[in-house]
């Protein structure tokens, strides 16, 4: 079975400056890998997916992840962050048997953004 | 477009009482998945439906269960609430060729 995990409970971070999210899963297979964001109140918006090919992959307001599979991680970061991007990440795994419906998530991490 | 709503927003139940929430998903979208999102925690897969049947389901008791209609929306039931059934639930579309899910904002169930 699957399972991520994100070390990082909470992340503070300057505006402006570099973001990087942990994010750590067990498959014994190639994965489906997924970033959402949830802003309080909300639903999940996908930020970015990895399903093959280049483990470098972009998403949408700025962000990227990097699939390395011999660490088993799919961090997130961003070069730049705003403070608009102060919400909660979860990243999840998808198994390619049983498709990208039923995904596990990780716990989460909430980010703050100081002025 | 209209993305993946849900009904209603908001409802607090009373524990052994019964609870119907209701989802329509994206247009285009033809597969509904329901997840669990207690507080503090991640969203856990409940089950997911499509042409009108449950096609895979997670760790969850029988007194969670579902229906999708001929026009993809989806219903998902909960019996016998127990205080640990408080938490957003979220309902999740996606199609073949627009595969990532899409999250609907969710109902905030409270069971007092």
């Amino acid at each position: 079975a699957q399972s991520v995990t994100q070390p990082d409970i909470h992340i503070t971070v300057s505006e402006g400056a570099s973001l990087e999210l942990r994010c750590n899963y067990s498959y014994g297979a190639t994965p489906y890998l997924f970033w959402y964001v949830q802003s309080p109140g909300q639903g999940l918006q996908l930020l970015l997916k990895y399903f093959s090919g280049d483990t470098l992959v972009q998403g949408i307001k700025g962000f990227e992840a990097e699939f390395k599979r011999s660490q088993s991680s799919f961090n997130l970061r961003k070069p730049s962050v705003h403070w608009s991007d102060a919400a909660e990440y979860f990243c999840a795994v998808g198994a390619r048997q049983t498709g990208f419906q039923k995904l596990v998530f990780g716990t989460g991490t909430r980010l703050l953004v100081s002025p | 477009d209209a993305g993946v709503t849900q009904s209603p927003t908001h409802l607090i139940k009373t524990r052994g009482q019964q609870v119907t929430l209701r989802c329509s998903p994206k247009s285009g979208h033809d597969t509904v998945s329901w997840y669990q999102q207690a507080l503090g925690q991640g969203p856990q897969f409940i089950f997911q439906y499509y042409e009108e049947e449950e096609r895979q389901r997670g760790n969850f008791p029988d007194r969670f269960s579902g229906h999708q209609f001929p026009n993809y929306s989806s219903e998902l039931n909960v019996n016998a609430l127990l205080l640990g059934d408080s938490a957003l639930y979220l309902c999740a579309s996606s199609s073949r060729t627009d595969s990532p899910l899409h999250f609907g904002n969710g109902t905030r169930l409270t069971v007092t």
